[in-house]
């Protein structure tokens, strides 16, 4: 049962380019969670988004960000514009389709670095 | 606005010296707590977690961890650590009826053979 996939795990682009991540979620899981990881920081919530709807942006920059999770496909974190302040580590989980969405699997992680 | 404080930034022991690291959440209501662990190079992994009953959880690879409500507290522990046990580790909290967690900054942990 293969765990949470993200691609690609290391991700260059130039101030101004566009970043695209991609989170394929564990087999079954309907739920995914996009968190970033700056340096010497914890984990911080982005988005929570299940098949086709955005449930939870909160953690979301207003500007440049966006997600989306289609019926079909992996979930996308696209990030439009990039500054170097963007440079982070972007973690992806899932979670089953359960009520309580008590537990999260999370996968290994797109490291972005802007130049 | 709920927080997860770790107060240990890095934490240095000798292989067979016991662990304890320290995990506060400010948040009144209902919440499940987690610690999760980072080895080198690796993705996070759960350690153990809590929901509800014994405040007292065991996870994986000898480590326990105990709910304080009075305290709002949820500290790790391990009475005998191995080298292999060299990693980070984040406290995190799911709150009320939110998805999403909230994390610590985490406790990079050595351990020396």
């Amino acid at each position: 049962n293969a765990g949470v996939m993200q691609n690609p795990r290391h991700l260059v682009r130039r101030r101004g380019q566009e970043a695209r991540l991609r989170c394929s979620p564990m087999k079954g899981h309907s739920h995914v969670y996009w968190y970033r990881q700056l340096p010497e920081e914890g984990l911080k919530f982005m988005v929570y988004l299940q098949k086709e709807n955005i449930i939870d942006e909160s953690g979301m920059p207003k500007e440049r960000f966006s997600a989306e999770f289609p019926k079909e496909g992996p979930s996308i974190l696209r990030i439009q514009q990039v500054v170097r302040g963007d440079s982070a580590a972007y973690f992806c989980a899932s979670s089953p389709p359960s009520r309580d969405l008590l537990e999260q699997y999370f996968g290994p992680g797109t490291r972005l670095t802007v130049t | 606005a709920q927080s997860v404080s770790q107060h240990n930034h890095h934490v240095i022991l000798s292989e067979a010296a016991s662990l304890e690291l320290g995990c506060n959440y400010s948040y009144g209501g209902t919440v499940n707590l987690f610690w999760y662990v980072q080895y080198p190079g690796q993705h996070l992994q759960l350690l153990l977690k809590y929901f509800s009953g014994d405040p007292l959880v065991k996870g994986i690879k000898g480590f326990e961890a105990e709910f304080i409500k009075s305290k709002f507290s949820f500290n790790l522990r391990k009475p005998s650590v191995q080298w292999s046990d060299t990693a980070e580790y984040f406290c995190a909290v799911n709150a009320g009826s939110q998805g999403n967690l909230i994390f610590g900054k985490g406790t990079k942990l050595s351990v020396k053979p």
